[in-house]
């Protein structure tokens, strides 16, 4: 998991709060994405970034709302927190290319809404 | 769409014993396929990937995957399962060109090992 960077690792919220998990990464990659880990639903893909100033919504984008102002940083924001947002997010990195291909994942952060 | 089927949600080895982890894929064109470990409490590790070329792929801590282009399959294997290979295994299909990163994950296999 080298260079992906997520905080917090752990965060409770009450319904109707507002936070940002941050991600951010060193190796100067284009692609970034989130991913959110649910009991028996594998990794679904929130929103996707292929470069500073563009993004773009995955399968479960509702909810949720990101931003790529520079190439290091992908913050997800959670504008009005839900328990069903109780989940596991995972931020990923990669750079575009022929070779290796290798998307690096961040640890993890744990969020619970209550 | 693509997706992605691991059709075992939880199975049981004993130690030293062989270990094959089923995954199956649908993708309407040539798949980037990908295995991925995660211990729990942490995040995922990369196993191995499949791109193009041999279709016998090694990867690390001694797994290996066969991409299988008839059955739509591409099978995670080890000869001989340490105690520390208990962890949850993800199988993902990708599109890398063009909209890059957007992986689409089976639900997963938890491994157990007996001592």
């Amino acid at each position: 998991n080298a260079g992906v960077t997520q905080t917090p690792k752990f965060q409770v919220l009450k319904t109707g709060q507002s936070m940002t998990l941050q991600c951010a990464q060193d190796m100067n990659h284009e692609y970034m994405s989130w991913y959110r880990q649910d009991p028996g639903m594998g990794l679904r893909l929130i929103h996707y970034s292929v470069g500073a100033g563009i993004t773009d919504q995955g399968e479960v984008p509702n909810g949720y709302n990101v931003s790529r102002s520079t190439t290091e940083d992908f913050p997800l924001r959670l504008l009005s927190a839900a328990p069903s947002q109780t989940s596991v997010y995972f931020c990923a990195s990669r750079s575009p290319g022929s070779t290796g291909n290798t998307i690096y994942f961040g640890e993890g952060s744990w969020l619970t809404v209550v | 769409a693509q997706s992605v089927t691991q059709p075992d949600i939880h199975i049981t080895v004993s130690e030293g014993a062989s270990l094959e982890l089923r995954c199956n894929y649908s993708y309407g064109a040539t798949p980037y396929l990908f295995w991925y470990v995660q211990s729990p409490g942490q995040g995922l590790q990369l196993l191995l990937k499949y791109f193009s070329g041999d279709t016998l792929v090694q990867g690390i801590k001694g797994f290996e995957a066969e991409f299988k282009r008839s059955q739509s399959s591409f099978n995670l294997r080890k000869p001989s399962v340490h105690w520390s290979d208990a962890a949850e295994y993800f199988c993902a299909v990708g599109a890398i060109e063009g909209t890059a990163s957007k992986l689409t994950f089976g639900t997963g296999t938890r491994l157990q090992v007996t001592l």
